[in-house]
């Protein structure tokens, strides 16, 4: 069972930029699409975009001029740039796999306040 | 964008019983729906793909169903640990969307 986890800072300031990384343990990054969810406190779950193993990505429009997503299959990690961040992306950020088209294994998820 | 609507937003129900949820898209997604359940502090958890296909391991009282624009998630006897928080999501286009959640208590 291939199993992911969430890494990065914890707290971010104000028009900074919030960067996290999955890991990924128990198989490869494989011909599988890799994907980046978020939920605010209390609220539902957004998705942010995803990530094929040769570098391709779709974005959500309404974020896609602050992400960057990246992937180093070297590393079995890819990763999440989200650019001039507000209070309004404090979130769990879960980072999971795209099995066809549904997300079959998540990572537990990593709090990310923006706050100054 | 493609909108996903939960009804209801919550259900109260029992050890027993049978508890229906419905998902509603604003466009047709034929059978691009996933089903996830999420308990607090956790990651969501895949029930069902295709609309239908129950994902390995996941018990039988979990039944789903719909296609086009309505959907609906059956859990036929509600056991203590299905308690949660219960999502759709369509997969039929970017971006893909969730519905807002139900969560389903005591």
């Amino acid at each position: 069972q291939v199993q992911l986890q969430e890494s990065g800072p914890g707290l971010v300031k104000p028009s900074e930029t919030l960067s996290l990384t999955c890991t990924v343990s128990g198989g490869s990054l494989g011909s599988y699409y890799w994907t980046w969810i978020r939920q605010p406190a209390g609220k539902g779950l957004e998705w942010i975009g995803r990530i094929y193993t040769s570098g391709g990505t779709n974005y959500n429009p309404s974020l896609k001029n602050r992400v960057t997503m990246s992937i180093d299959t070297s590393k079995n990690q890819f990763s999440l740039n989200l650019r001039s961040v507000t209070a309004a992306d404090t979130a769990v950020y879960f980072c999971a796999r795209v099995s066809i088209y549904y997300f079959d294994n998540w990572g537990q998820g990593a709090l990310v306040t923006v706050s100054s | 964008d493609i909108q996903m609507t939960q009804s209801p937003s919550s259900v109260s129900a029992s050890v027993g019983d049978r508890v229906t949820i419905t998902c509603r898209a604003s466009q047709g997604i034929s059978s691009w729906l996933v089903w996830y359940q999420q308990k607090p502090g956790k990651a969501p958890k895949l029930l069902i793909y295709d609309a239908s296909s129950l994902q390995s391991g996941v018990p039988s009282r979990f039944s789903g169903s719909g296609s086009g624009t309505d959907f609906t998630l059956t859990i036929s006897s509600l056991q203590p640990e299905d308690f949660a928080t219960y999502y759709c999501q369509q997969a039929h286009s970017f971006p893909r969307t969730f519905g807002q959640g139900t969560k389903v208590e005591i």
